[in-house]
């Protein structure tokens, strides 16, 4: 069984839009959320990350907003670019582990 | 820095074939992962490695092994393929000894074909 649920499976937006991407999660053990963005043919790359202790953390155009008590946490790019055409990964673990646990993956098309 | 190196690229097996995947990192990291990635079902952990000398499973063990060579080298070897395990493997490696928060560095994937 999927411990992290990502949606939508991909996501086409327009340039200038923003594009908005859910994980959600079942284990109350997992303290650590990042995101990962992968390019084609590449490997994933840490984008951003959160922890359970604040709602929001803003880097740039990305934002994590984080909803402890609906166990739900995701992704926003603000003013989507065509360079942010990639796909994205959300991820959890917990303390002490070195088991990170990632969505289902989603691709991202942001046209010009 | 080259970072994390896997090798090969691309290769394809008949099933039961065996072969062994290569992960080599110079970034003197402690930590080693091996992750899958299948369409639909995004990365999932096979095994990893906190330090020299030590294995973990991840989600999804069965039908591999590994072998934590040194510091710098984490090897995925597939017994006997099967057509289930058609995917691209990642390796990938963290500074730390695994644990909370930690930022992994990934290799660009070795694309297994098992026919």
């Amino acid at each position: 069984q999927q411990q992290v649920k990502q949606s939508p499976q991909s996501l086409i937006v327009q340039k200038g839009g923003i594009s908005i991407i859910n994980c959600a999660y079942e284990n109350t053990a997992f303290d650590y959320f990042p995101w990962y963005q992968q390019f084609p043919g590449k490997g994933p790359a840490l984008l951003i990350a959160i922890r359970p202790d604040v709602s929001e953390k803003k880097e740039g155009r990305f934002t994590i907003s984080f909803n402890k008590s609906a166990k739900q946490f995701s992704l926003h790019i603000m003013d989507s670019q065509p360079g942010d055409s990639a796909t994205y990964f959300c991820a959890a673990n917990t303390i002490n582990t070195g088991k990170l646990i990632f969505g289902q993956g989603t691709t991202l098309q942001v046209k010009p | 820095n080259a970072g994390v190196t896997q090798t090969p690229k691309f290769q394809v097996l008949k099933t039961g074939q065996s072969m062994t995947l290569q992960c080599a990192q110079d970034m003197n990291h402690n930590s080693m992962y091996w992750y899958r990635q299948d369409p639909g079902m995004g990365l999932r952990l096979i095994y990893y490695s906190a330090s020299e000398g030590t294995t973990d499973k991840g989600e999804v063990p069965n039908g591999y092994n590994v072998s934590r060579l040194n510091k710098r080298e984490f090897s995925l070897r597939l017994e006997s393929a099967a057509p289930s395990q058609t995917s691209v493997y990642f390796c990938a490696s963290s500074e730390g000894t695994g644990g909370w928060g930690e930022k992994l560095f990934f290799g660009s994937g070795t694309q297994l074909s098992v026919l």
